[in-house]
């Protein structure tokens, strides 16, 4: 089975900062990878997918790269919407999340 | 646009049984895969079940594999997930999801339901 790990498990961040999480994959996924903001109470909503294919609807400050084992999400300039928890999702071989970046207010 | 709204979740006492529905509209239901994610008490992400767009294909998690069983009507624009067995591990907060494409990953998810296993 194919682990997703991410760091860091939490970020304080101020508003306008630019922000990066990692996710690291066990085996290679190829770019099959895609990634989700949650807030508390609500349903996941994908921001990314392909690894770095925008989700139509989804801001501009976020984007995606990476292939392979190694993968990034980046907030250009965080928003005060953007205080969230982030989730990397692997969809090559079954399906498996990361344990989730809680984005907090430093 | 696109709606998910799930149902079935409740109190249930280990070693019983439940069945969730998904009730889906505002998209050609027949054409998509859908998931099942859960994601138990101030915890991760779970992914559960995938169910191909003509139930023919079905894919489960480790946790649940031979409890659970994915199913869905395409005549009633409705996704199922029984539950058998089910252990207090369990209890979580279950989310049915559109597949984005063939299978891949979920793009349009519901709100949730849910499922509490406790004696």
């Amino acid at each position: 089975d194919i682990q997703m790990t991410q760091s860091p498990s939490t970020l304080s961040a101020s508003v306008g900062d630019r922000v990066t999480i990692t996710c690291r994959a066990s085996q290679s996924i190829s770019s099959w990878l895609a990634w989700y903001q949650q807030k508390p109470g609500k349903a996941p909503n994908l921001l990314i997918y392909k690894a770095s294919s925008l989700e139509s609807g989804v801001p501009s400050r976020f984007s995606g790269s990476g292939s392979g084992t190694e993968f990034t999400l980046t907030i250009s300039s965080l928003q005060p919407d953007d205080f969230a928890t982030y989730y990397c999702q692997q969809y090559n071989s079954g399906w498996t999340f990361g344990q989730g970046t809680k984005v907090e207010i430093k | 646009q696109v709606q998910l709204v799930e149902s079935g979740g409740g109190v249930v006492q280990p070693g019983r049984s439940l069945r969730l529905s998904c009730a889906a509209s505002g998209f050609t239901f027949s054409s998509y895969g859908l998931h099942w994610v859960r994601q138990g008490p101030g915890k991760g992400l779970e992914w559960v079940a995938i169910i191909s767009n003509d139930g023919s294909n079905k894919f489960y998690g480790d946790a649940v594999k031979g409890r659970f069983t994915i199913s869905r009507d395409n005549s009633k624009n409705t996704l199922y997930l029984q539950m058998n067995s089910l252990r207090a591990e369990d209890t979580a907060v279950y989310y049915c999801a559109k597949d984005k494409d063939s299978m891949r990953n979920p793009d349009y998810w519901g709100q949730g339901t849910l499922v509490t296993v406790s004696s």
